[in-house]
């Protein structure tokens, strides 16, 4: 079955850095596009960033346009979210999250999740 | 931007009982291209990420109780759950997933 396991949450200041890494299993990795979703109290479930399955497409939300960085190493079954000028805004739970579409060079659904880890942007 | 509202925010409903949430968007979200609505509902239970319910408005996902079921299309769209169970308390989400990707505030179903 697909699992999705992320990690490299944690606390970090206000304008600082991080990179978060989800490793995949149970599915063909290079054949599907991934994204990254996160949740906060406030602003409820966002959908930040999609990867086409090749990593040749990318696509961003516009609130995190120029900052997050999304990449992906199939040989590795890794998903990437490199982020960077964090604002105190960004705490939220970060999900990796695999779309049902096969070979689609946009996204569509969201069919399986990752457990999500926890970023605080904090002083 | 498509926004999607969702209503009730919050409801209780006795087990056994029907529990009716409604999704609107702010533009119809039917494609006339390939005839499909670009929504999909998601069951979150406490400390769990959101579970994939429905796709395309009304297909169901693989090991949903056929008590679930999704409607609509256009811009006004119904998740219904007959003969509520227990299991059933989470906080349901609409999702648009055509051009972009908006969420519904969510909607937190509880027992009566």
């Amino acid at each position: 079955q697909v699992q999705l396991v992320e990690s490299g949450g944690g606390v970090v200041h206000p304008g600082g850095s991080l990179r978060l890494s989800c490793v995949a299993s149970g599915f063909t990795f290079s054949a599907f596009g991934m994204h990254w979703v996160r949740q906060s109290p406030d602003k409820g479930l966002e959908w930040l960033t999609f990867i086409r399955y090749d990593g040749d497409e990318k696509f961003y939300a516009d609130t995190v346009r120029g900052r997050f960085f999304v990449s992906r190493d199939n040989s590795m079954n890794t998903l990437y979210l490199r982020m960077s000028s964090l604002r105190l805004e960004d705490t939220a739970v970060y999900y990796c999250v695999k779309d049902q579409c096969r070979g689609c060079s946009s996204g569509e659904f969201f069919d399986s999740w990752g457990p999500g880890t926890l970023i605080t942007v904090s002083s | 931007d498509i926004v999607m509202t969702q209503s009730p925010d919050s409801l209780a409903v006795s087990l056994g009982e029907r529990a009716t949430i409604t999704c609107r968007s702010s533009q119809n979200i039917l494609q006339s291209s390939n005839n499909k609505n670009y929504l999909a509902w998601y069951q979150q239970k406490p400390g769990q990420p959101p579970n994939l319910l429905f796709y395309w408005a009304s297909t169901r996902a693989f090991g949903v109780p056929d008590r679930f079921s999704g409607s609509g299309s256009g811009t006004d769209f119904t998740l219904a759950i007959s003969n509520l169970q227990s299991e059933d308390v989470a906080v349901y989400y609409c999702l648009y997933y055509g051009t972009t990707y908006s969420f519904g505030q969510g909607t937190k179903l509880e027992i009566k």
